[in-house]
């Protein structure tokens, strides 16, 4: 299975746009790359998917460069109630969470 | 629509005590299932993958076991608990091939005093 690498903080303001990267050299042919969202005590949602380039949806945008040893998740315009952890994750079936991103919104 | 349900939501157990988690999921059929647990500040470990009744991946050697006696129940246990078996539990859903993610339930917090 494919590791990622993801900053373990981040602090963003209310309203701005926050892209979290994540490192997945190892990312095999058929991987596919998932960002997960935790609020405490709950399980994590799924945020977004893709394989390749770029996808959109009601929430955010994921980034993904040809070679797609990495991976962005954008965020636009974040509110309170985005602080969460953020995890990314590669592979296919039976994937494996690392420690995610815990992103702090500052009012 | 498909809805994954996991119970009890809290539940304290003394060492030594026997342990039963129940996931059921609705709405689907030949689900991929599977157990979490989550140690407090840190990620969400996989520790059992089922693709079908009767059909159980164990990923990490512990003191639990799973079973899927129907097609869309997945069952966490242990004969005797461990003060290390503490965690946030959690099981999870899929279907097999690009499914678009996992749809995780509410969780069990057990607390092994």
């Amino acid at each position: 299975l494919a590791k990622t690498t993801q900053p373990i903080s981040m602090d963003s303001y209310e309203g701005q746009e926050v892209n979290i990267t994540c490192s997945h050299n190892n990312i095999a042919t058929n991987d596919y790359i998932t960002w997960y969202q935790q609020f405490p005590s709950q399980g994590p949602r799924f945020i977004i998917q893709g394989y390749k380039t770029k996808v959109t949806n009601e929430v955010a945008s994921l980034f993904i460069p040809a070679d797609r040893k990495s991976s962005t998740l954008s965020l636009p315009r974040v509110s309170l109630s985005d602080t969460a952890v953020y995890y990314c994750l590669v592979g296919y079936e039976k994937l494996t969470f690392g420690t995610g991103t815990r992103l702090t919104i500052i009012p | 629509s498909q809805t994954i349900h996991q119970w009890p939501a809290t539940l304290v157990q003394p060492v030594g005590s026997p342990l039963s988690l129940e996931c059921t999921v609705e709405g689907t059929s030949n689900p991929n299932l599977y157990w979490y647990r989550q140690a407090a500040g840190r990620g969400l470990q996989l520790l059992f993958y089922s693709v079908g009744i009767g059909q159980i991946s164990s990923e990490v050697p512990q003191n639990l076991s799973a079973s899927r006696p129907q097609d869309r129940q997945f069952i966490l246990s242990s004969k005797k608990l461990l003060l290390s078996d503490s965690g946030f539990y959690l099981c999870a859903w899929s279907v097999g091939g690009f499914d678009y993610g996992y749809t995780f339930g509410s969780g069990t917090r057990l607390t092994v005093v």
